[in-house]
């Protein structure tokens, strides 16, 4: 069973321009998470959809970050304009609702702003 | 906000055993997760725990959790090269997922 895809892998971009992060979760999985991994850190969730609907993104930040899960499958994260200080590695996982609710994590884009 | 805080280092030598600590603020934690995280990858789930149990025992792997300390271990048996990486530990309970900052474990050959 293939993981959580996620793409591109490495985006180098300059600031002030927009970039897009694709997640295809695991087959099956309503749960979906997008993170932000700085360096030396541990994972801070930006986003959680259970199927279509965003039901925490508290941790989001709207001026600049949006998200979307149209289908209730794939999901897209968008930063419009990219700072310096949004380089990092964005994480996507998905859960299967099921009791543990553990989550799968896809290899992460790591973005690069000039 | 719940916090889970982790060693950031850890050497040892190949064939010695391993121990990561963890402690975390949230009673009302539910599981107790650890990944492990190699450069340039995502996060593997390695094992978890749910929080009414105090061991748990996957091949080379030992989870010990004290919920009365808020103290959760990882020991890696017999550990390898192939075991360095950065662990993570993480719980879940009434917050989402909370993640600490990782412990680099480096095996020494």
């Amino acid at each position: 069973e293939a993981g959580v895809v996620q793409s591109p892998r490495y985006k180098i971009i300059e600031k002030k321009q927009p970039v897009a992060f694709w997640c295809n979760p695991i087959s099956g999985h309503n749960t979906l998470y997008w993170y932000l991994q700085n360096l030396g850190q541990g994972p801070e969730l930006l986003i959680r959809y259970e199927n279509e609907e965003a039901v925490d993104d508290s941790q989001l930040p709207k001026d600049r970050f949006s998200a979307e899960r149209l289908k209730g499958v794939d999901s897209t994260l968008k930063i419009q304009p990219a700072e310096l200080g949004d380089s990092a590695v964005y994480l996507c996982a998905s859960a299967g609702g099921a009791v543990d609710d553990t989550q799968y994590f896809g290899p992460g884009t790591r973005l690069t702003v000039l | 906000g719940e916090d889970v805080e982790q060693s950031l280092f850890l050497s040892v030598r190949e064939g010695d055993s391993s121990v990561i600590n963890c402690t975390y603020t949230d009673s009302s934690s539910t599981y107790l997760y650890w990944y492990k995280q190699e450069p340039g990858a995502g996060l593997q789930l390695l094992t978890y725990i749910f929080s009414n149990m105090d061991m748990k025992q996957d091949q080379r792997l030992t989870v010990l959790l004290n919920k009365k300390d808020k103290h959760l271990s990882l020991r890696i048996a017999d550990t390898q090269t192939g075991d360095s990486a950065i662990y993570f530990c993480a719980e879940s309970g009434n917050t989402p997922l909370v993640f600490g900052k990782g412990t680099r474990l480096s095996v020494i050959a």
